[in-house]
């Protein structure tokens, strides 16, 4: 199976909190990530959180990190439909490879 | 900011063509990576480039090839165009710091 799996469509109310999942398979995961792609563009970094750390907040933005699950979720609060993009999670392991995993991504649809 | 500069955002090339896809960053990072992203399929890693002249195949290497002459610039080939070639392509750089990449807008290839 894939490493990192994201659901692949999630569609919410304009105003609404939307929750972004994501799991992975290695716990020695060192650095967890969420990219935002636009349509049309490459993607962003959003926000990443250290595997010590269990929640990260940055304005709109939560990322919660369960490491006894290994899941992670990314929570926009008052979704808009600025928010409307395709969102990668992606882990980088520690040790051997520095290149990350990343999931298929998700296509948030925000709608009125 | 680091900035990913992909030289086109959209090409059309006729099957057979030799293609090159140029990225160029301005960061002084060492390491630089090629990746194809196609629905359903999320992003692919084609190839990557850890210092001046020196390369390394990802995932689906078969019909590209790379050159990096320079630190700033990590270019795509492909050598005879083909139809199951078009795709968004995305050019990245890597902060060894955090581990987080930097992606290129994507230049968006259609061979015909």
């Amino acid at each position: 199976g894939e490493d990192v799996e994201q659901s692949l469509f999630l569609s919410v109310r304009e105003g609404d909190s939307s929750v972004i999942n994501c799991t992975y398979t290695d716990s020695s995961s060192t650095y967890l990530y969420w990219y935002k792609q636009e349509p049309g563009a490459g993607l962003q970094l959003l926000t990443y959180i250290f595997s010590n750390m269990d929640m990260k907040q940055d304005q709109r933005l939560t990322v919660l990190l369960n490491k006894k699950d290994k899941h992670l979720s990314l929570r926009i609060a008052d979704t808009q439909t600025g928010d409307s993009a395709i969102y990668f999670c992606a882990e980088k392991r520690r040790g051997g490879s520095y290149i990350p995993t990343f999931g298929r991504g998700t296509s948030l649809i925000v709608h009125p | 900011d680091v900035k990913v500069t992909q030289s086109s955002r959209y090409l059309v090339k006729r099957t057979g063509e030799k293609v090159f896809l140029e990225c160029v960053q301005d960061m002084d990072h060492e390491n630089m990576f090629w990746y194809r992203q196609d629905p359903g399929l999320g992003l692919r890693l084609i190839y990557f480039s850890y210092d001046v002249k020196m390369k390394e195949k990802g995932d689906i290497p078969e019909g590209y090839s790379v050159s990096r002459e320079k630190k700033e610039r990590f270019s795509l080939i492909l050598e005879s165009a083909s139809t199951n070639q078009t795709s968004m392509y995305l050019c990245a750089s890597w902060n060894s710091r955090d581990g987080s990449y930097t992606f290129g807008s994507g230049t968006r290839l259609t061979v015909v």
